[in-house]
Parts: C-alpha cells; sequence; structure tokens
C-alpha cells in the first residue's frame, strides 16, 4: 500500500525566505506526482503536476523536483510572500491499478510572516 | 481552465435526512471523484465515475451513494446522514484517468 508523508506538519517563516516542502512516497511506480494548495475551509487548487518521465517542474515562484528512486519529491518556494501561507498537499497516482490509486499527503501547513 | 462548481459552501442537515450534494464540471471531463476530507486523515475517496451512468466504490462508499446522469455532473447522496459524516467533502475531475484532478471548492457538511 502507497503511504505518502509530508514533514514538516507544519513550517513557519518570516517572509523573503526560499523554503522547501517535502512529500515522501513508499511506492516508486508512480505515474505521476501532483501539488496543491489548499486555503483554509477551501478546495484543492492545483499547482504542479509531474509526470514520471519528467524530473521537475515550474510554475513562478514555484519549482517541484520528482526522485522516483529515492521516494521523494519537493516544493521550492522562491521569495516567500504572506500570501504564500496555506497548506500544500501532495497526491501520488500510482502506475499500476485502477482509478483509486492515488494517495494524498497530510500536508503542510505554511505560515508566511509579515 | 476547467471549473468545477459544488452547488452549496455550507450545510447544516438534521441525522437522517437524505441529503444530496452537487457537482458540476464544464470541460467534458471523462472522470469524476467524491472524497472526504478530516483533519489527521486526509482525503479518502468515497466513490469515483469514469463514464455517465458508471461509479467505482472508492475506499470508504458505506453511507453513501452516487448519480451521474450526464457527463457534466456527479452527484452524492448520503441516505440517512449521520453525524460521523459531518466532514469537508470534495468534488474532483480529470479528463483522463491518469490527468491530474481539479477540484471544487468543497462543502462542509454539519450533520446534527
Amino acid at each position: 500500500k502507497q503511504e505518502v508523508t509530508q514533514i514538516p506538519a507544519a513550517l513557519s517563516v518570516p517572509e523573503g525566505e526560499n523554503l522547501v516542502l517535502n512529500c515522501s512516497f513508499t511506492d516508486s511506480a508512480i505515474y505521476n506526482l501532483q501539488w496543491f494548495r489548499q486555503d483554509p475551509g477551501k478546495g484543492l487548487t492545483s499547482l504542479l503536476l509531474i509526470q514520471s518521465s519528467q524530473r521537475e517542474q515550474t510554475s513562478g515562484r514555484l519549482n517541484a523536483s520528482l526522485d522516483k528512486s529515492s521516494g521523494r519529491s519537493t516544493l521550492y518556494i522562491a521569495a516567500s510572500q504572506p500570501g504564500d501561507s496555506a497548506t500544500y498537499l501532495c497526491a501520488v497516482r500510482l502506475r499500476s491499478g485502477g482509478y483509486q490509486k492515488v494517495t494524498f499527503g497530510i500536508g503542510t501547513k505554511l505560515q508566511v510572516i509579515p | 481552465d476547467v471549473k468545477v462548481t459544488q452547488s452549496s459552501r455550507y450545510l447544516v442537515k438534521r441525522t437522517g435526512e437524505k441529503v444530496f450534494l452537487e457537482c458540476v464540471q464544464d470541460m467534458d471531463h471523462e472522470n469524476m471523484f467524491w472524497y472526504r476530507q478530516d483533519p489527521g486523515l486526509g482525503l479518502r475517496l468515497i466513490y469515483f465515475s469514469y463514464d455517465v451512468k458508471m461509479k467505482e466504490k472508492g475506499d470508504i462508499p458505506e453511507g453513501y451513494s452516487v448519480s451521474r446522469e450526464k457527463k457534466e455532473r456527479f452527484s452524492l447522496i448520503l441516505e440517512s446522514a449521520s453525524t460521523n459524516q459531518t466532514s469537508m467533502y470534495l468534488c474532483a475531475s480529470s479528463l483522463r484517468a491518469w490527468d491530474g484532478y481539479t477540484f471544487g471548492s468543497g462543502t462542509r457538511l454539519t450533520v446534527v
């Protein structure tokens, strides 16, 4: 069974700092990995989708990397802003199996302090 | 961009009521999903559908049913609401089975 772990559970940083969020998974036979942000009481907003054949994806100040062999993905946020405060979740889709084989992490709650 | 719309942001229902949660997507996606999200447990899949009138059970289907009469609409039904179904309900869609998800804004359901 795929397990997805996000450490730390919470993170507080001063504005302007560069930061890295981690996502670890136990089964490396993945199809893709998706990063989301979730604001309190709201749905998930997709940030980046990395296919298994890719090493990284970039969107603005965000960069996500994928290392299947070590079972890790990182989300790098450059020059953090208070508006980046949210919970960040990763979701891993296994290569084999049916539609239900997407496993979500619990998330890392990020607070950016002005 | 694909938009996934959940009809209600907040709902309060009484124990035993039949509850309908509606989800509509506007980009002709084949696949639709219902999740619930609880603190410490993360997202858990309730049901999904890969085509009109098709449905498959997820990890926690007990106490729920679904309906997909049209491609764009996927409804979650709580046959007889119970307090342990108080949760955040999230609908998602994807174009193909292996594509990334687009989520709706969520429905916070409280059963009293």
